[in-house]
């Protein structure tokens, strides 16, 4: 069974920072990785999806990195600003394609 | 374009009360899914549909829950014998294809008292 982690659970920064937050997984036999961002109360938001045969795909000031065959993936935000807060979390699709399954996310917190 | 929309956005109900929860997904979209989403956690899957087709309800957790999608579109997540422990935000999510990136809607807050 598949299991996803995600390090670290929270994270405040100052504005301005550039920061990574890591997303690992058991199984490499993913299909894709997908990254989401979630505001209090809301529902998810698709921020970038990375083919399985693909190592990057950016985004505004997002970058995700994957890496199969270590079972980790990164997302990287550059210039970080206070609308940047909210739960990041990660998601593999399993080679069905019918499955996500996430990690728990990061808290992100951004101060002005 | 529409997203995907839930719903209602909020329900209370009883315990032991009966319970369907509505989504309807982007136009076009032919795989949906169901997740369920406890406070501080990560969505867990429920249920997907192809088309019509319940292609794989493994992650449904008895058969107090089921899921239809009668017309390929328009999906309904039915909770009977509600219990505390349904307590949670279900998630509805869309794609144009198995595999393809899923859209979610903005989700079901459910609360049994």
């Amino acid at each position: 069974k598949q299991e996803v982690t995600q390090i670290p659970a929270a994270l405040s920064v100052p504005e301005g920072e550039n920061l990574v937050l890591n997303c690992s997984f058991t199984d490499s036999a993913i299909y894709n990785l997908q990254w989401f961002r979630q505001d209090p109360g809301k529902g998810l938001t698709s921020l970038l999806l990375i083919q399985s045969s693909q190592r990057e795909q950016t985004s505004g000031r997002l970058n995700a990195s994957l890496d199969k065959s270590s079972g980790r993936s990164t997302l990287y935000i550059a210039a970080s600003q206070p609308g940047d807060s909210a739960t990041y979390l990660c998601a593999s699709i399993n080679n069905a394609g019918n499955m996500l399954t996430f990690g728990g996310g990061t808290r992100l917190m951004v101060k002005p | 374009g529409a997203g995907v929309s839930q719903t209602p956005s909020n329900k209370v109900t009883e315990k032991g009360k009966y319970v369907e929860l509505r989504c309807d997904p982007i136009s076009g979209h032919t795989a949906l899914y169901w997740y369920r989403q406890s406070l501080g956690q990560g969505p867990e899957f429920l249920i997907y549909f192809q088309g019509t087709g319940a292609a794989d309800d493994s992650g449904l957790p008895n058969d107090r829950f089921f899921a239809v999608r009668p017309e390929g579109s328009v999906s309904t997540l039915k909770i009977q014998r509600t219990e505390r422990g349904d307590s949670a935000v279900y998630l509805c999510a869309s794609s144009r294809g198995t595999g393809d990136e899923q859209y979610f809607g903005p989700g079901t807050r459910l609360t049994v008292t």
